[in-house]
């Protein structure tokens, strides 16, 4: 079964913090997995999209990693800002028809605490 | 990066009563458009696709006469919600991505409430 696993579910850091989100997969085949912002009660914004042979990409302070040998990815945030307090979506996208069909995780809900 | 607009970003309405809504690709086609919903604390679920010109496929559990999806155009896209009843209070989510591009763009979401 196609699945997404995020950790934790939760987390709260102090302002300037930085922190680590993960991000299992289990989906397969696999042809790239993307990170989203999504502020409460607004759509998924774009962070990072990484394709099979992307090992990291950056995008200001998220940077994101990816192993497609273990499925494993993460997100670090360096230098947390109020501004980041928002869930952080993980999505993968198979190979197995031409739409390329996307898996979302739950989410890893952020508070970033002043 | 390329921008959905949906519209509205909430709607309050009677049960029973129909509710439209719109999602528009402003600087882009978008030959392929999904619709999903988000229940609080949860993941998006796509409950169906559409491409310009031909009728959506639903997601298994999606009722297709309730959950009605028009892509009339390569810019629009419409989910009419019909004969909602409270149940159906959801966030509702567009997202529309071009011909064999990798990137999906989101609309910014629709807060429906039934009462």
């Amino acid at each position: 079964k196609n699945q997404v696993e995020q950790s934790p579910q939760s987390l709260i850091i102090l302002e300037g913090k930085n922190c680590t989100l993960q991000c299992n997969y289990t989906v397969s085949p696999f042809s790239n997995l993307r990170w989203y912002k999504q502020d409460t009660g607004r759509g998924p914004v774009s962070l990072t999209i990484m394709t099979f042979s992307e090992n990291t990409k950056s995008n200001g302070r998220y940077t994101a990693t990816l192993d497609a040998d273990t499925k494993q990815s993460s997100l670090h945030i360096t230098a947390s800002q109020l501004s980041d307090s928002a869930s952080y979506i993980c999505v993968v996208s198979d190979r197995g028809s031409t739409l390329g069909r996307l898996y979302f995780g739950r989410g890893t809900q952020l508070t970033v605490w002043p | 990066g390329a921008v959905v607009s949906q519209h509205p970003s909430w709607v309050i309405c009677k049960s029973g009563t129909s509710v439209k809504i719109e999602c528009r690709s402003l600087d882009f086609q978008a030959t392929t458009m999904f619709w999903y919903r988000q229940f609080p604390k949860q993941s998006l679920m796509l409950m169906a696709t559409s491409n310009e010109g031909s009728k959506a496929t639903y997601e298994q559990g999606v009722e297709k006469d309730k959950f009605l999806i028009n892509h009339a155009s390569l810019t629009l896209s419409t989910l009419t919600v019909t004969s909602a009843h409270p149940e159906d209070s959801s966030f509702y989510i567009c997202s529309a991505r071009v011909r064999g591009g990798f990137e999906a763009f989101f609309g910014q979401g629709t807060r429906l409430t039934v009462v």
